[in-house]
């Protein structure tokens, strides 16, 4: 049974930085890329960051490039997102998805979420 | 930026009734989308890729259409379980989501 489970979100003041994670198990990690897809109290969903398979291909959305980096340690099936600068706009609840296609090709379609990791961002 | 307008915001159905919600994009994404479900305090579930392939276990009763800019998820006959939020994706350009489409109980 493939799982996602993300940790390490909380309350975070303007300006300062907080690193993401995301443990899976259930499949064969380093064959899918992998994905943060965030969610704001109430609103639409926000695809964040993707990394291929091998962390040769990152991507970020326009709203957090600069600040976020996302990483991944196939060793440890785990995958990262260090945010930094962070803004109150940043609040949301955090997803960690996996690509639907494996064996090195990344599709952006995402067929397994964990139950996501708050990020809130306050004074 | 692509921009993706769903309609209509909110849809009103009885259950066995047939659901249909639209996603428009604001430039061409092929056959780039893919549909979600979300229920309430869940992750969402993918439903439909590349504009219409079901994923892995989705009933039958999910379909979609569309190309290009206009495209259409449809539910044949609603469940109970169907009463949800949908929304569409595209993958053409970057990554955008629509807005959502509440599908609920009349």
């Amino acid at each position: 049974e493939v799982q996602l489970v993300e940790s390490g979100g909380g309350l975070v003041q303007p300006g300062r930085s907080l690193r993401l994670s995301c443990a899976a198990s259930g499949f064969t990690f380093d064959d899918y890329a992998m994905h943060w897809v965030r969610q704001a109290p109430g609103k639409g969903l926000e695809w964040v960051s993707g990394i291929s398979w091998n962390s040769g291909s990152i991507g970020y959305a326009d709203s957090v490039k600069g600040r976020f980096t996302i990483s991944r340690d196939n060793a440890k099936n785990s995958l990262y997102l260090q945010m930094n600068s962070l803004r109150a706009e940043d609040t949301a609840l955090y997803y960690c998805a996996k690509d639907i296609m494996g064996t090195g090709t990344t599709s952006f379609y995402f067929d397994y979420w964990g139950q996501g990791t708050l990020v809130t961002v306050s004074s | 930026e692509i921009v993706l307008t769903q309609s209509p915001a909110t849809l009103s159905l009885s259950p066995g009734e047939r659901a249909t919600l639209s996603c428009r994009a604001s430039q061409s994404v092929s056959s780039y989308l893919a549909w979600y479900q979300q229920k309430p305090g869940q992750a969402p579930r993918l439903l439909i890729y590349d504009a219409s392939n079901r994923a892995t276990g989705i009933p039958a009763r999910f379909s979609g259409s569309g190309s290009g800019t206009d495209f259409t998820l449809t539910i044949s006959s609603l469940e109970p379980e169907d009463f949800a939020v949908y929304y569409c994706q595209q993958r053409s350009n970057s990554i955008t989501f629509g807005q959502g489409t509440r599908l609920e109980i009349k």
